[in-house]
């Protein structure tokens, strides 16, 4: 069946630092793929997303390029800030009408100042 | 929009007890997911509804769980008996179902669950 791989956190950086968490996928259709962020004490919240091969999803310094060759969707960020620190996850969509997800199992972030 | 709301947002219960957790989906929303999020096995999907009818409960663990759905802008996921194995973070979320293979879901704050 479908699935994620996420890179195993916890991942520690300084502040300023360049972020990258690998997330790869096996799907046998063509998902959308997303990464969903959770600050402590809250639900998950969509950070960015793409829907077909070579797209790229951005936001808030984030982005992340949907690569069909090496199945991967990875998360990147120039320069790292303290208020970033939380847990993302990967996810793909399998579309077809069913409107289901496939998470990954979350790469814990901590940003030092 | 008042997001999806869930209830209580921590419950302390003890072996054995009935727990029964509440979601207000967004209204207009017409799909609703029920997670529960562990350490150990991260955030794993229970079920999902479309148009208030269960599509997919492979999820759930055993029969002493169970959900419902009786109308579009409420649902419920209830434990009995429930066991110190189902202490978790419960989290309902709800999508709009459109056309598009873009179908975000919307999380809610989650119901901190704990059995002792």
């Amino acid at each position: 069946g479908d699935s994620v791989t996420q890179m195993e956190g916890p991942v520690t950086l300084s502040e300023e630092a360049f972020l990258t968490i690998n997330c790869t996928y096996t799907a046998t259709g063509y998902p959308s793929l997303f990464w969903y962020v959770q600050y402590p004490g809250e639900g998950l919240q969509l950070l960015l997303k793409a829907t077909k091969a070579d797209d790229k999803g951005s936001n808030k310094g984030f982005e992340a390029t949907y690569r069909k060759e090496t199945t991967s969707f990875h998360l990147e960020k120039g320069s790292v800030q303290v208020s970033d620190s939380a847990v993302y996850f990967c996810a793909l969509s399998e579309g077809s009408g069913t409107y289901k997800y496939i998470f990954g199992t979350g790469t814990r972030l901590k940003v030092l100042a | 929009d008042a997001g999806v709301i869930q209830s209580p947002r921590h419950e302390v219960t003890e072996m054995g007890q009935e727990v029964t957790l509440r979601c207000k989906p967004i209204s207009g929303h017409n799909s609703l997911f029920w997670y529960r999020q562990t350490m150990m096995r991260g955030l794993e999907l229970l079920i999902y509804f479309n148009n208030n009818v269960p599509i997919d409960d492979s999820g759930m663990p055993e029969d002493r769980f169970s959900a419902k759905m009786p109308n579009a802008s409420f649902s419920t996921l209830k434990i009995q008996p429930s066991e110190p194995r189902d202490s978790a973070v419960y989290f309902c979320a709800s999508s709009p179902r459109t056309s598009s293979s873009y179908n975000e879901q919307f999380f809610g704050p989650g119901t901190r669950l704990t059995v002792l």
